[in-house]
């Protein structure tokens, strides 16, 4: 079955700085990757998605993605983080019938 | 297009009852999820339907059951709620293992 581990729970930038925040995935087949956002009290939305071609993906926002299958990572990246990207970030993974979920990130932008 | 909307919103039940969650689409997708999330735990699949009449077992089935009896709704009933199933509740839906489009959750307690 596939799995998604993401890096490090907790992530606090300042206004402005980069944005990294860092999957690693396993699946037994070429994979779907996503990364969803979460505001508070809401649901999940789509910030980007990597199915095949382009290893570089444009995401809502600002943000980016890079499949790398050497390493199995799907990190994403935002240049210039800004107040409103606070937000929880989760990393999934989707092969055959279902997608598996990271724990999560939570993403605090410091002013 | 309302997309995906589950109802209620909130429900506090006492240990031992029992309750059904209402998740609707209008996105015409054979795919749809049920979802817990717990803090630190990300989203963790309970069941999902790759189509009218199928059900199939997530990560965590045990204490839930579901019915697909109509493309555009999937219920989540709780037969005998338990103080563990205190989360918050993710519906969402598919065309297949691409994107999954979520409802806004609902909020459970069991005391």
């Amino acid at each position: 079955a596939q799995s998604v581990t993401q890096l490090g729970s907790h992530v606090s930038v300042s206004e402005g700085a980069l944005v990294l925040l860092r999957c690693n995935y396993s699946s037994s087949v070429p994979p779907y990757l996503f990364w969803y956002v979460q505001y508070p009290n809401q649901g999940l939305q789509l910030l980007l998605k990597y199915t095949t071609g382009a290893t570089l993906v444009k995401g809502i926002n600002g943000f980016e993605a890079e499949f790398k299958k050497s390493e199995t990572s799907f990190h994403l990246t935002k240049p210039s983080a800004h107040m409103s990207d606070a937000a929880e970030y989760f990393c999934a993974v989707s092969d055959h019938n279902d997608m598996r979920f990271g724990a999560g990130t939570r993403l605090t932008v410091k002013p | 297009n309302a997309g995906v909307t589950q109802t209620p919103k909130f429900r506090v039940l006492k240990t031992g009852q029992s309750m059904t969650l209402l998740c609707a689409q209008d996105m015409n997708h054979e795919y749809m999820y049920w979802y817990r999330q717990d803090p630190g735990m990300g989203l963790r699949l309970i069941h999902y339907s790759v189509g009218e009449g199928t059900t199939a077992k997530g990560e965590v089935p045990d204490g839930y059951n579901v019915s697909r009896l109509k493309k555009q709704n999937f219920l989540l009933g709780l037969e005998s709620a338990a103080p563990s199933q205190t989360s918050v509740y993710f519906c969402a839906s598919s065309y297949s293992k691409d994107t999954q489009y979520f409802g806004p959750g609902t909020r459970l307690t069991v005391l």
